[in-house]
């Protein structure tokens, strides 16, 4: 299958600071790109969608100030975490989706756990 | 509202057995079914998928049925293994466009000696 890398996998910041997190795909290229939130035990939350070139489309009850989105090539997205606070802290997880052989399948990326002191 | 729903949250199977992983969904618009397995701290690993214009799709160990008048479908895994212990995540989606996926809660599946 196609492989997604996502940086860091983990990342420890205090309260106030932005955090990036890098998703790539690294044999194919992605025309969409998703981000996710996963807390503990639960099930994976879709945050927004993010098409390259143009502006993500966030869920519902997404703050997109808080959760910056660039999609800027084919094969790289990032999430910036603004202004991180505790209540931020969980698992976040990209995937990507390339058409083609790949329709309907999201590749995964092996997640970021994020804490907020 | 949770349109896709895995009513067991955890399964226990002797290995070598059968493992049957249920899920249920309610949106009669989802046409493309997929089951994912995840390790703690790890991202969705993709395992196999049916189109609703299908009712059965295998690959390997691993079988999905798809019931569309009861709106569910099953992962069977035949034999299991130890390395089988993980959740398993059901998704449905749209096809034809690069549709965000609607995650079940998953199921955690212990494989046991």
């Amino acid at each position: 299958g196609a492989v997604v890398s996502q940086h860091p996998s983990w990342v420890i910041c205090k309260s106030g600071t932005s955090v990036k997190i890098e998703c790539r795909s690294l044999d194919f290229q992605a025309t969409t790109m998703f981000w996710y939130r996963q807390f503990p035990k639960q099930s994976l939350m879709l945050m927004a969608t993010s098409n390259e070139g143009s502006k993500a489309t966030y869920e519902q009850g997404v703050e997109k100030d808080k959760f910056l989105i660039n999609h800027a090539s084919l094969t790289l997205s990032t999430l910036t975490v603004t202004s991180a606070h505790p209540e931020d802290s969980s698992f976040y997880i990209c995937s990507a989706w390339g058409g083609g052989e790949a329709k309907n399948i999201q590749y995964f990326g092996a997640g970021t756990r994020l804490s907020v002191l | 509202d949770q349109q896709v729903k895995q009513n067991s949250p955890s399964l226990s199977v002797q290995e070598g057995r059968i493992s049957i992983l249920n899920c249920d969904y309610t949106n009669s618009m989802f046409d493309y079914f997929l089951w994912y397995k995840k390790y703690p701290a790890e991202g969705p690993t993709f395992l196999i998928s049916i189109s609703s214009i299908k009712d059965k799709n295998e690959d390997g160990r691993f079988t999905v049925f798809l019931n569309k008048s009861a709106k569910h479908l099953s992962l069977h895994i035949v034999p299991s293994q130890p390395g089988d212990s993980a959740v398993y995540f059901c998704a449905a989606s749209y096809t034809g466009t690069a549709s965000k996926l609607t995650f079940g809660t998953g199921t955690r599946l212990q494989v046991t000696l």
